[in-house]
């Protein structure tokens, strides 16, 4: 079946410096995936998505990166504030249009 | 997302009771489905509805209801209440297009079962 999972459940960062979050995701014929935000006591947050006919895709402050080889997607994000601070989560899309989401990473950037 | 809401935003009932959770949309999405998320579970799908006239079980339907009233409008049930049942409750919407279906994600309902 499909599973998406990811490395790492906590990742503390220094404000400033450069955030990586990993997902893996098991299902080759995968097509379609997106990363979440999710702050506390509010719903998922559309970041930014890709599409499997691509490798690198660019928005402000975040670029996502598809390693369709390995099956693995992350989200950097730049310069990172106190305000991205959240749990990340990555979803794919599997079979019919449904998303199958990741367990979730917690983001905490400290001043 | 503002275009996405859910009513109530908190809830506290017993076990037994029959529940109604609602979400209504403005964005104009045909697709609408619900999801509980369940701390170190992530996200997981109860129901989906692609428009008004389909309704379709997710990965964890048992113990729940949907009913798709418009395009606009999608309520999810619990027609008799458990305490496994407590969990945050999402709503959530998307037109597919362009190879994508992004799915856009009202504020949530926490829903505590006693």
């Amino acid at each position: 079946g499909e599973s998406v999972g990811l490395h790492l459940p906590t990742l503390s960062v220094q404000e400033g410096d450069n955030s990586i979050i990993n997902c893996a995701y098991s299902n080759s014929a995968s097509d379609y995936f997106i990363w979440y935000k999710q702050e506390s006591g509010k719903g998922p947050q559309f970041i930014i998505d890709i599409r499997s006919n691509m490798d690198k895709r660019q928005g402000q402050r975040v670029t996502v990166l598809l390693n369709k080889t390995v099956k693995h997607l992350s989200l950097q994000i730049a310069a990172t504030q106190p305000g991205d601070s959240a749990v990340y989560f990555c979803a794919e899309r599997a079979g019919f249009q449904k998303l199958v989401f990741g367990t979730g990473t917690r983001l905490l950037v400290s001043p | 997302d503002a275009d996405v809401t859910q009513t109530p935003r908190n809830r506290i009932t017993k076990t037994g009771k029959r529940i109604m959770l609602e979400c209504s949309q403005t964005k104009g999405h045909d697709r609408m489905y619900w999801y509980r998320q369940d701390p170190g579970l992530g996200l997981r799908l109860i129901y989906y509805s692609f428009d008004v006239k389909d309704i379709n079980k997710g990965e964890i339907s048992d113990g729940y209801s949907v009913s798709r009233q418009a395009q606009a409008k999608f309520s999810l049930s619990l027609e008799s209440a458990i305490p496994n049942q407590t969990a945050l409750y999402f709503c959530a919407t998307s037109a597919p297009g362009q190879g994508k279906d992004t799915q856009y994600f009202g504020p949530g309902t926490r829903l505590t079962v006693l």
